[in-house]
């Protein structure tokens, strides 16, 4: 069906590790992706995002890897510290301006001191 | 964000009562949503507007009712309230107008919903 999932519902990392968030997502249509950050009692807030043009964006400590063959998305955070704890969601863009994103269920990063 | 606000930001009601909650913007986007998230899982889309006289139904709109005020103002309201109504409702924002084909959300902090 048409929807984002995640392959990890939790992941644990100790302190100063990389972790990898991962996403897929079915509608090959779509061209606009980005991730959010939800810390607990927050609204989500934006990380960073990605066009279809592209196959990886960086940001601070953040990375964005986009795989349209596969259409699988991901998320590196080099150096995980304990701030990054949170739920992490992916969201596409299908290619019309008319639909609003479509939210992954999520994935909660826990980092271990 | 505080360019998007939410009021109430924690409310308790009872089954059966209507209720309402409000979402305001300072962002000048033209287009709002309404978010439902339960304890643990994902976002579901309740409501959306793409203007002022633009409403569409999410995947969630039965009990829920949406009213567009102001380009800046995006209510919904809850009908008759039940108790699996109870969840963390988010209101969100995006900007279309510009021309850009990104079209990143901007969220507000939530409201905090418990019906009894």
């Amino acid at each position: 069906g048409e929807s984002v999932g995640l392959h990890l519902p939790t992941l644990s990392v100790q302190e100063g590790d990389n972790s990898i968030i991962n996403c897929a997502y079915s509608n090959s249509a779509s061209d606009y992706f980005i991730w959010y950050k939800q810390e607990s009692g927050k609204g989500p807030q934006f990380i960073i995002d990605i066009r279809s043009n592209m196959d990886k964006r960086q940001g601070q400590r953040v990375t964005v890897l986009l795989n349209k063959t596969v259409k699988h998305l991901s998320l590196q955070i080099a150096a995980t510290q304990p701030g990054d704890s949170a739920v992490y969601f992916c969201a596409e863009k299908r290619n019309s301006g008319n639909t609003p994103l479509v939210f992954g269920k999520g994935t909660r990063l826990s980092v271990i001191a | 964000d505080a360019d998007v606000t939410q009021t109430p930001r924690n409310r308790i009601t009872k089954t059966g009562k209507r209720i309402m909650l409000e979402c305001s913007q300072t962002k000048g986007h033209d287009r709002m949503y309404w978010y439902r998230q339960d304890p643990g899982l994902g976002l579901q889309l309740i409501y959306y507007s793409f203007d002022v006289k633009d409403i569409n139904k999410g995947e969630i709109s039965d009990g829920y009712s949406v009213s567009r005020q102001a380009q800046a103002k995006f209510s919904l309201s809850l009908e008759s309230a039940i108790p699996n109504q109870t969840a963390l409702y988010f209101c969100a924002t995006s900007d279309f107008t510009s021309g850009r084909p990104q079209e990143t959300q901007y969220f507000g902090p939530g409201t905090r919903l418990l019906v009894l």
